[in-house]
């Protein structure tokens, strides 16, 4: 198994453009999520879905757009970058397991915007 | 506003040392409490969690909860070089959504 994977490791974007960072998961999770971790700090939620065509916002979706046609991915589209979206990005999946879910962690995607 | 506080650190402690990290929440809803461990430049990794007031054991890990005053802790024993790390809390009301807090840093010296 793969566990979650995430594409690409780094990505420098100019403002103003628009991009689409991609998650898989091959364990058959119901629920991904995309985080959002800023240098010194915990995880924000963006976004988050429970199942295929089922999504809901975050704590910070405010310029981020996802979609979920697939269980097994969870693309999360940048439209306009901008600077304060410099982060580096998170996605998740668990079983759905209410208390105690288990979440799993991509590798991440580093994201500046210059 | 949900909130989950950690002292962001750095604790440092001597390599065989118990390490003792702290997280209170501010949501008395709160239900589950999970501890992530995470390495500079990597991505979150759970440890364990725990639901109910009292201890749980695992290995060299020890959760404790006392939701009356609203706070769970993390005892490493034996701490060891390759413990460095950040360690993050996180709480949820019984779904799934997860809030995190900022993670304390452990420095586990020689």
């Amino acid at each position: 198994n793969a566990g979650v994977t995430q594409t690409p490791k780094f990505r420098i974007l100019k403002i103003g453009q628009s991009m689409t960072l991609q998650c898989a998961q091959d364990m058959n999770h119901n629920y991904m999520y995309w985080y959002r971790q800023d240098p010194g700090m915990g995880l924000k939620l963006i976004y988050y879905s429970v199942g295929a065509g089922i999504t809901d916002k975050g704590e910070v979706p405010n310029g981020y757009n996802v979609s979920r046609s697939t269980t097994e991915d969870f693309p999360l589209r940048l439209e306009l970058a901008a600077p304060s979206q410099t982060s580096v990005y998170f996605c998740a999946s668990s079983h759905g397991l209410a208390g105690s879910d288990t979440q799993y962690f991509g590798p991440g995607t580093r994201l500046t915007v210059l | 506003q949900k909130e989950v506080e950690q002292n962001s650190g750095p604790l440092s402690v001597p390599e065989g040392a118990i390490a003792s990290l702290n997280c209170t929440y501010s949501d008395r809803g709160s239900q589950s409490f999970f501890w992530y461990r995470q390495y500079s430049g990597k991505s979150p990794e759970l440890i364990m969690f725990i639901y109910s007031n009292g201890d749980k054991e695992d290995g060299r890990f020890t959760a404790q909860l006392n939701k009356a005053s609203q706070y769970v802790s993390l005892l490493i024993r034996d701490s060891q070089p390759s413990d460095s790390a950040t360690y993050l809390c996180a709480v949820t009301g019984g779904g799934n959504k997860l809030t995190f807090g900022t993670g304390t840093q452990l420095k586990v010296e020689l």
